[in-house]
Parts: structure tokens; sequence; C-alpha cells
């Protein structure tokens, strides 16, 4: 199974900053196939960027998504305040698809 | 938009069978798409379970294999997940959720269903 290690494990900005999260994997992520979802509390995880660079629908896009093989990124470019949640990446390359523990973006 | 509905006991014995369903809405299930399960614990965070294909055809995380069967009931436009045998180590929240390939990416979820196994 490859193992993502996301990081860092909290990021405290303010609303209007760029966040940078991390996303590192085992082994190299076939075909770039990598995912990462928004989670709010109670609530389950939301899609936001597939194949390492896709938005999905209706994502805005302050969301991107870069990387290759096995370091991933996601930049929020300006937070907004419904943007603070944890982030997952998720890889789907290798079965059985594994994700990562999660990045938590808190307000500073 | 597809939307999903989790349903079934939220508190089970050691030992006994957790049963799960999933009413979809807004899709056939016997369309296309895969229909799966995933699991949130604070002990090993997000994991596969297991998913179906429109056509039955079943696919399993190798962790689980033997405890787990998912299963489709189109008459109905639900899926389900039995794991048997069950401990602490399975209380979690569960999501069922559809993908576009057995363990791909998860483009719509369920809201969820807390698990909780205790004696």
């Amino acid at each position: 199974e490859i193992v993502l290690t996301q990081s860092p494990g909290t990021l405290s900005l303010s609303p209007g900053e760029r966040a940078t999260l991390s996303c590192r994997a085992s082994q190299n992520v076939r075909n770039n196939y990598l995912a990462w979802y928004q989670q709010k509390p109670g609530q389950a995880p939301r899609l936001l960027i597939y194949g390492a660079s896709s938005r999905a629908t209706g994502i805005p896009d302050r969301f991107s998504g870069s990387g290759s093989e096995t370091d991933f990124t996601l930049t929020i470019s300006r937070l907004e305040p419904e943007d603070f949640a944890i982030y997952y990446c998720q890889q789907y390359g290798r079965s059985p698809c594994s994700f990562g523990q999660g990045t938590k973006v808190d307000i500073k | 938009q597809v939307q999903l509905q989790e349903s079934g006991p939220g508190l089970l014995k050691p030992s006994e069978t957790l049963s799960l369903s999933c009413t979809v809405s807004n899709y056939s299930i016997g369309s296309g798409y895969y229909w799966g399960w995933i699991r949130q614990s604070p002990r090993k965070g997000l994991e596969w379970i297991g998913s179906i294909s429109h056509r039955g055809t079943t696919f399993y995380n190798p962790s689980l294999k033997s405890r787990v069967t998912v299963s489709l009931d189109t008459s109905k436009n639900q899926f389900s997940l039995k794991l048997t045998s069950v401990t602490a180590a399975d209380s979690a929240v569960y999501y069922c959720a559809t993908s576009d390939f057995y363990d791909s990416r998860i483009d719509y979820w369920g809201q969820g269903t807390l698990v909780t196994v205790s004696s």
C-alpha cells in the first residue's frame, strides 16, 4: 500500500493569506492519480482536485493542485473564511487506494 | 446531483455483524459507476473498505476482505455493507460513496453514520 504523508499537520493562517499544503507518497503515484478533499466538522469530505491538478465541478479557482510522481501540492491562493478546514490527499493509482492523515488549516 | 444516505444500527457488540444500507437518489445505480464504502476513525484515518460495480462485480480492501460483503439491490436503488466479527477497532464513521472506478477518487459521499462497537 502506498503511504501518503501530509505536511504540515496544522497550518495557522489569516484570511486572505496563501496556503500551501504538501502530500508526499512512499512510491510514484501512477498517472498522477492524486486527489485532494476538504472536510469540515460533522461533514463528509468534498472532492476539490483530481488527477493532481484538475478542479472538480464547482470548485473555486483559488484552489489549485500541482505535482507529480511522489510530491504533490494543494495551494489556496487567498484564504476565505469558509476554507478553514481539514484537507486530505488520496492516491488512486495503485490499489488499494490510500489517504493521507490530513492537514488542518486553522485561523491564526 | 447524486445523493447518498446511509442507514443502519449505530451500536454493536463485539463479534456481531455490522450491516449498513445506502439509498441513492437522482441516479439509477444499475446504470453505471461504482458504489462503495469508506470509513473514518481517529486511529486509522480514512480507509477504503470495498466497492461494487453497477453490474455487481465486487472489490475489497485486502486488509478487510475476509470479513466484508458489499451487495447491490437495484430494485430499491440501494447498496449494502456487511462486516462480520466486529471489534472496537471497527468503530468509525462509515460513508457510502460513488466513484468512476472501484477505488478511484470519490465524486459523491453520503453524510456518514457513526458506528460504535462496545460491550
